[in-house]
């Protein structure tokens, strides 16, 4: 079936460092993929998407791109602020059939003055 | 415009009563899934609703059923609480066929079951 796998652990960084989530994931086809973010206590807030190879979802800094060759969506921003630490959820829909989404199980970002 | 709307926020409950959740999906949506996130999990799929029936399901036991009224808004109700079933439950809603626009989500109801 189809799932999503995100990287172990919290990440811990310093305000304006680079942060880097990895996310790979097993599908059939060419699913849609998305990053969600949820701040504490809150749900979960679309980030951004890309719904075919190649194609690079953008939004507030963050950027992932969709690597077919690789399975993998990774999520980057180049300079962090205390605003976003969060919990990121690394998500996919189907091609086809069933439009359900699959999480990874998130990675909790803090970032540290 | 309102977003995806959710009650309660909180509450709890005691093993083996039952519990009712609510949802307002986004305007201009037809869809309304429903997912559970346990503390430190990323969010399960539990069904989906349109048009009023259950379209898809996941890997929940009989004891969680659905409702979705006319107006697209929905119920989630789970029977024989179970110590497990604490969790956030999360509504989100969607525009069916439109996959790839991602879902609305709202915020959420905290289920805690004593």
């Amino acid at each position: 079936g189809n799932s999503v796998t995100q990287m172990e652990g919290p990440v811990t960084l310093s305000e304006e460092a680079f942060l880097t989530i990895n996310c790979t994931y097993t599908a059939t086809g060419y699913p849609s993929l998305f990053w969600y973010v949820q701040y504490p206590g809150e749900g979960l807030q679309l980030l951004l998407k890309a719904t075919k190879a190649d194609d690079k979802g953008s939004n507030k800094g963050f950027e992932a791109t969709y690597r077919k060759e690789t399975t993998s969506f990774h999520l980057e921003k180049g300079s962090v602020q205390v605003s976003d630490s969060a919990v990121y959820f690394c998500a996919l829909s189907a091609a086809y059939g069933n439009n359900r989404l699959a999480f990874g199980k998130g990675n909790q970002v803090v970032v540290i003055p | 415009d309102a977003g995806v709307t959710q009650s309660p926020t909180h509450l709890i409950k005691t093993r083996g009563q039952q519990v009712t959740l609510r949802c307002s999906p986004k305007s201009g949506h037809d869809t309304v899934s429903w997912y559970q996130q346990a503390l430190g999990q990323g969010p399960q799929f539990i069904f989906q609703y349109y048009e009023e029936e259950e379209r898809q399901r996941g890997n929940f036991p009989d004891r969680f059923s659905g409702h979705q009224f006319p107006n697209y808004s929905s119920e989630l109700n789970v029977n024989a609480l179970l110590l497990g079933d604490s969790a956030l439950y999360l509504c989100a809603s969607s525009l069916l066929g439109q996959r790839n626009y991602g879902y609305t989500f709202g915020s959420g109801t905290r289920l805690t079951v004593v």
